[in-house]
C-alpha cells in the first residue's frame, strides 16, 4: 500500500464546474500536507499548503482531517487553465521530515 | 532568479552504457534532492544531500545509482550501467535549509533503450 495514495482519474469536467480531489495517507505521524501541481511534461510546482482549520487561496480550498488521515482539495469554477495532475504531499518527522509524495490526480477542464 | 537547472532535458542511450545527470541549485540553496518520476511509480525520493553532504540514500534503487554533490552549486546522479526500467523523468530540487518550497529543475528525460 502506497504511504500517499489519490485516484489518478483522470477527472473531465467542464469549465465552470467544482471538482473535488481527495487523498488518503497512511503515516499518522505526518504533520504538514502540500497540494503541487504538475503540467504536461513539466515540473512540480508548489500550489499551496494545507493547515488544520483549513485554508482558501482565491478558488482553491485546501481541507486535512486527520482523524480520517485524508486532504482536500476542492477546485470552484474550474478553468481551462486548471488543466493538470495535482500532487498530494505528505511530511512526516519520522520520516526525516522528507516529502511523500502521491501519484497524482489528473484534471482535464474542458470548453 | 535563474532556477534550478538540470542538464541534459533529454537523454536516450543504450542499456549498458553510463548516464550522468547533472544539476546545478539554486544559489543559496543548501539542500538538494533527486527525484524520479514514473508512470507506475510515482514522484520518489532517491538521495538528499545537506551542506553538500548525503544524508539519506535509502531511495537509491541500486549499486547501478551513485550521485555526488562535489559543491554546493553542482550534483550528479550516475547510472551505470544503465537499464531499460531506468526509463523515467529525473529531477533535481533544492531548499533553503530544507525549508519548504521544494524547487524542482526541468527534469532529464531518460530513455535506456
Amino acid at each position: 500500500r502506497k504511504e500517499v495514495e489519490q485516484d489518478p482519474g483522470p477527472f473531465n469536467v467542464p469549465e465552470g464546474a467544482t471538482v473535488a480531489f481527495n487523498c488518503t495517507y497512511s503515516n499518522s505521524a505526518s504533520q504538514s500536507f502540500f497540494w503541487y501541481r504538475q503540467d504536461c511534461r513539466k515540473e512540480p510546482k508548489l500550489l499551496m499548503s494545507v493547515y488544520s482549520s483549513g485554508n482558501e487561496d482565491g478558488r482553491f480550498t485546501a481541507q486535512l482531517n486527520r482523524a480520517s488521515q485524508y486532504i482536500s482539495l476542492l477546485i470552484r469554477d474550474s478553468k481551462l487553465s486548471d488543466s493538470a495532475t495535482y500532487l498530494c504531499v505528505a511530511q512526516a518527522k519520522n520520516a526525516g521530515n522528507m516529502l511523500t509524495f502521491g501519484g497524482g490526480t489528473r484534471l482535464m477542464v474542458k470548453p | 532568479d535563474a532556477g534550478v537547472i538540470q542538464s541534459p532535458r533529454h537523454e536516450v542511450t543504450e542499456m549498458g552504457q553510463e548516464v550522468t545527470l547533472r544539476c546545478k541549485p539554486i544559489s543559496g540553496h543548501n539542500s538538494l534532492f533527486w527525484y524520479r518520476q514514473t508512470m507506475m511509480r510515482g514522484l520518489e525520493l532517491l538521495i538528499y544531500f545537506n551542506n553538500n553532504v548525503p544524508i539519506d540514500d535509502s531511495g537509491m534503487p541500486e549499486d547501478r545509482f551513485s550521485a555526488k554533490m562535489p559543491n554546493a552549486s553542482f550534483s550528479t546522479l550516475k547510472i551505470q550501467p544503465s537499464e531499460p526500467r531506468d526509463s523515467a523523468v529525473y529531477f533535481c530540487a533544492s531548499t533553503p535549509g530544507g525549508v519548504l518550497p521544494l524547487h524542482f529543475g526541468n527534469g532529464t528525460r531518460l530513455t535506456v533503450t
